[in-house]
């Protein structure tokens, strides 16, 4: 059973350019989360998707950052006119559709660097 | 509200026991523990729920105190590969309400 699967893992853009995280979540999860890490900081939150809805975008800054997570294909994290400050570690979880007990599956993180 | 931890770091020998708290402000539901190793994925240690239930892994145990609003993760007999940042993350509802993670303890266990 594959885990959580994020690419890319590592992205490079120049200051004004558009990044794209993209998320597939764990078979038979369809809850995603997506947060943001800084160096020696912790898991900042950002929002919380289920097929076709945002259930909670309290973390997201209101400009530029946007995310969905479609029918079909993968959640995305969509950064646009980077900055040097989107420089960070994006990681996405899942959790279960059923039985959801909290505990969340992370993937292994795409790390933006804005030039 | 974010969780606070403490210590924020921890350096030990092999084989010696550490504590990691993890308090909150607000009425809790769940407290949750993940360790992140650097530049990898953080990995689910155990879930505690109200009513102060102890869990264990491996020889990683934890408490939650409900009226405190706090959990600690009892680290004993500390191995080499303990090593890594820990995190507490914090529901006030539960289910797939999102978590909200402390900044960390980092933990070196030395030989």
């Amino acid at each position: 059973n594959a885990g959580v699967m994020q690419n890319p893992r590592h992205l490079v853009r120049r200051r004004g350019q558009e990044a794209r995280l993209r998320c597939s979540p764990m078979k038979g999860h369809s809850h995603v989360y997506w947060y943001r890490q800084l160096p020696e900081e912790g898991l900042k939150f950002m929002v919380y998707l289920q097929k076709e809805n945002i259930i909670d975008e309290s973390g997201m800054p209101k400009e530029r950052f946007s995310a969905e997570f479609p029918k079909e294909g993968p959640s995305i994290l969509r950064i646009q006119q980077v900055v040097r400050g989107d420089s960070a570690a994006y990681f996405c979880a899942s959790s279960r559709s059923t039985g959801n007990t909290g505990e969340l599956f992370f993937g292994e993180g795409s790390r933006l660097t804005v030039l | 509200q974010q969780p606070v931890q403490s210590p924020q770091a921890v350096i030990l020998r092999e084989g010696e026991d550490a504590v990691i708290n993890c308090s909150s402000s607000k009425a809790l539901y769940s407290v949750h523990w993940y360790r992140q190793k650097h530049g990898e994925a953080p990995v689910f240690l155990m879930i505690l729920l109200k009513g102060g239930e102890q869990k264990g892994h491996e020889k990683i145990s934890a408490s939650f105190n409900e009226k405190k609003q706090q959990s600690s993760l009892y680290l004993t007999a500390s191995q080499l590969s303990y090593s890594g940042t820990y995190f507490c993350g914090t529901q006030t509802q539960g289910g797939s309400e999102k978590l909200v993670f402390g900044k960390g303890t980092k933990l070196t266990v030395n030989p």
